[in-house]
């Protein structure tokens, strides 16, 4: 089946404007995580949605960051008035209802410049 | 909070050798799962291999096997017989399964040399 999916693969915009990333996780997964990775370094969590509770936002940095799942399902991260130490791989993974096992999409490469 | 320590940024070994990615964990938590992920210059993360905490016998898959120990909160990953597509960052990964969260390691760069 389908696994997670993510775009763009590489964004590259400005410092100081605003970015959506997306994620579409695997069909029926209940679970869907971000996660940041600056270059040659491990990941860092940002935000953990579960179902229909209410998402676990302790990673996110500052107020700048966002995300939504809609539905259950798609999920965007936005990030406003980007800045230069924002340059990272955005990496989301999901998981099904009662597993332990994360599934990662190919990240999104951001770039500002 | 969890910590998951990695100490070998950069590894290398010869193609068909056998190499031992250490992997060091601090937790207060008694149920949990540990994982080993491979990070390819691709950049997708895949599963390598995974350690209930409750069972005591060390997880095998073909070539990648590992060391568990509980006590001393260490999760050692062996890949056996080396082959060139090994090249990649192997995190380590704890997951804690009552706040549902994952703490990964800073990762280990290996290079299979042929």
């Amino acid at each position: 089946g389908a696994g997670v999916s993510q775009s763009p693969s590489n964004k590259v915009t400005e410092k100081g404007k605003d970015v959506e990333l997306r994620c579409d996780p695997i069909s029926g997964h209940t679970a869907l995580y971000w996660y940041r990775q600056s270059l040659g370094q491990g990941l860092e969590f940002l935000i953990y949605f579960q179902g229909n509770s209410a998402p676990d936002k302790s990673g996110l940095p500052s107020d700048r960051f966002s995300a939504e799942r809609t539905g259950g399902s798609v999920s965007t991260l936005t990030i406003q008035r980007t800045q230069q130490e924002d340059s990272a791989v955005y990496l989301c993974a999901s998981k099904k209802n009662g597993g332990y096992e994360q599934y990662f999409g190919p990240g999104t490469r951001l770039t500002v410049t | 909070a969890q910590t998951v320590t990695q100490s070998q940024p950069e590894m290398s070994v010869q193609e068909a050798e056998t190499v031992t990615l250490s992997c060091t964990y601090d937790t207060s938590e008694n149920n949990y799962y540990l994982f080993w992920y491979k990070q390819p210059p691709s950049r997708q993360m895949i599963l390598v291999i995974r350690q209930e905490a409750y069972k005591q016998q060390n997880a095998t898959e073909n070539r990648f096997s590992v060391n568990f120990q509980k006590a001393a909160k260490s999760f050692s990953l062996k890949i056996s017989d080396s082959q060139l597509g090994d090249t990649a960052m192997y995190f380590c990964a704890f997951f804690n399964t009552n706040a549902g969260k994952s703490t990964f390691g800073d990762g280990t760069t290996l290079t299979v040399k042929p």
